[in-house]
């Protein structure tokens, strides 16, 4: 298994700025994930971060957006730009190790646009 | 594309019963990953219990269990003897064996569960 940390838990941020939030791995991981809930709903996938190359955005996501880094194979951060209130969501970092079917997730940020 | 759906928004159980919650899933690949994922308030996902779709046997984690029926495309989640810290979201999810590199979870909309004293 891995131990996800996660930062910030919670932010509260004027609509037009900028947050990034980072994701620490106990352990090497082969790959790390960005997801977004929504109040009230399921988790989607914003992108995939593989360490080295660029990370792969899903269907309705883009990097100017989201931009992510992974500069190593413990650690990752998700960028939230330009923030508006529709930006309000839970952010949720999640990786899988090479042995493991399953992923593990942080505990999420939860970001409030104002 | 894969879509998982859980068509009970909210569910609810009495303390020391048994509650089934329900997911179907749509897929034309023959091999994948089925997982039972819960969020308490805290908001950390943590695993309940996850299905190999090349295994026959329904997989079991103490007090919960699964009814894995490939044909049917269902995956419902068995909870016995309900404990008030089982209340949380529970969210089904799909990952493909098959596709090289596609590692992502496919998640259903969850059921809220509320444990009644």
């Amino acid at each position: 298994s891995a131990v996800i940390s996660q930062k910030p838990s919670r932010d509260i941020c004027q609509r037009g700025t900028s947050l990034t939030i980072q994701c620490q791995v106990d352990s090497q991981v082969t790959m790390m994930f960005w997801y977004r809930q929504q109040p009230g709903q399921s988790l989607t996938l914003i992108a995939t971060a593989n360490q080295g190359s660029e990370a792969t955005y899903e269907s309705g996501f883009v990097i100017d957006k989201f931009p992510i880094s992974r500069p190593n194979l413990t650690f990752s951060t998700l960028t939230v730009s330009n923030m508006s209130p529709e930006d309000s969501s839970i952010y949720l970092c999640s990786a899988r190790t090479g042995g493991n079917t399953e992923a593990f997730f942080g505990q999420g940020t939860r970001l409030t646009v104002v | 594309a894969q879509t998982v759906t859980q068509s009970q928004p909210e569910m609810s159980v009495q303390e020391a019963e048994t509650v089934t919650l329900s997911c179907t899933y749509d897929t034309s690949e023959s091999d994948y990953y089925l997982f039972w994922y819960k969020q308490p308030p805290s908001r950390q996902m943590i695993l309940v219990i996850r299905q190999e779709a090349y295994k026959q046997q329904n997989a079991t984690e103490n007090r919960f269990s699964v009814n894995f029926q490939k044909a049917a495309k269902s995956f419902s989640l068995k909870i016995s003897d309900s404990q008030l810290g089982d209340a949380a979201m529970y969210f089904c999810a799909y990952r493909s064996a098959i596709r090289a590199g596609s590692y992502q979870l496919t998640f259903g909309k969850g059921t809220k569960l509320s444990v009644i004293p």
